[in-house]
């Protein structure tokens, strides 16, 4: 069952621009997870953030959770051509696997 | 680094052929998955296992068995494959309890059915 949804579907920005994600879900959730994939690749875990949370950082990456909303955001702040990918959010509730959201592409133009 | 290692990165096979999809896990991880990704679809989870021997039916099983004889092994099987079975297949591991663990992919393997 499809839990998390990215907004937007795409997005493209400049060089040096901040890029925000946003995802949603519909039940409580013990943690959040973003995952990144280049094109044709396997994913990569970026960050993962739990319920009692509301926000973390890890070097140009920004996550909130807003778990009243039952939403978060990822901003990658100062975007480079190398940022572009796919991103996924990923929910965990209770003690079952996590899923995957569809994903936002993300381009990043030089 | 964990490396999650899946044997071939492209395929074609044709229709009815049975198709083995292997994938190797280098860090003792207790979990492993396989997946697989379709254009709108994003991932959804076929089958995953938490132990030598265990298997758990994911969102999308049919179609699909697996195969976990060793901690660091875990098959995909497509018993008889067929043209809706084409998509790219991800493999991926995780240490410990299931919750609030970072899940390793693999490459992924781009499998074709005609």
């Amino acid at each position: 069952s499809q839990q998390g949804e990215e907004d937007p579907q795409a997005l493209s920005i400049q060089e040096g621009e901040n890029a925000t994600m946003n995802c949603s879900y519909k039940t409580s959730i013990n943690n959040l997870q973003w995952y990144r994939q280049n094109s044709g690749r396997g994913l990569v875990h970026l960050i993962l953030i739990r319920s009692n949370e509301r926000e973390k950082h890890s070097g140009r990456l920004r996550v909130t959770l807003d778990t009243s909303k039952k939403s978060s955001s990822l901003l990658i702040t100062a975007s480079r051509a190398a940022d572009t990918a796919s991103y996924f959010c990923a929910t965990q509730v209770g003690y079952s696997t996590l899923t995957f959201g569809k994903g936002t592409m993300l381009l990043v133009s030089p | 680094d964990v490396k999650v290692t899946q044997s071939s990165r492209y395929l074609v096979k044709r229709t009815g052929e049975k198709v083995f999809l292997e994938c190797v896990q280098d860090m003792d991880h207790e979990n492993m998955f396989w997946y697989r990704q379709d254009p709108g679809l994003g991932l959804r989870l076929i089958y995953f296992s938490y132990d030598v021997k265990m298997k758990e039916k994911g969102d999308i099983p049919e179609g699909y068995s697996v195969s976990r004889e060793k901690k660091e092994r875990f098959s995909l099987i497509l018993e008889s494959a067929s043209t809706n079975q084409t998509s790219m297949y991800l493999c991926a591991s995780s240490f410990g309890d299931l919750v609030g663990n970072t899940i390793y992919f693999g490459e992924g393997s781009w499998l074709t059915v005609v």
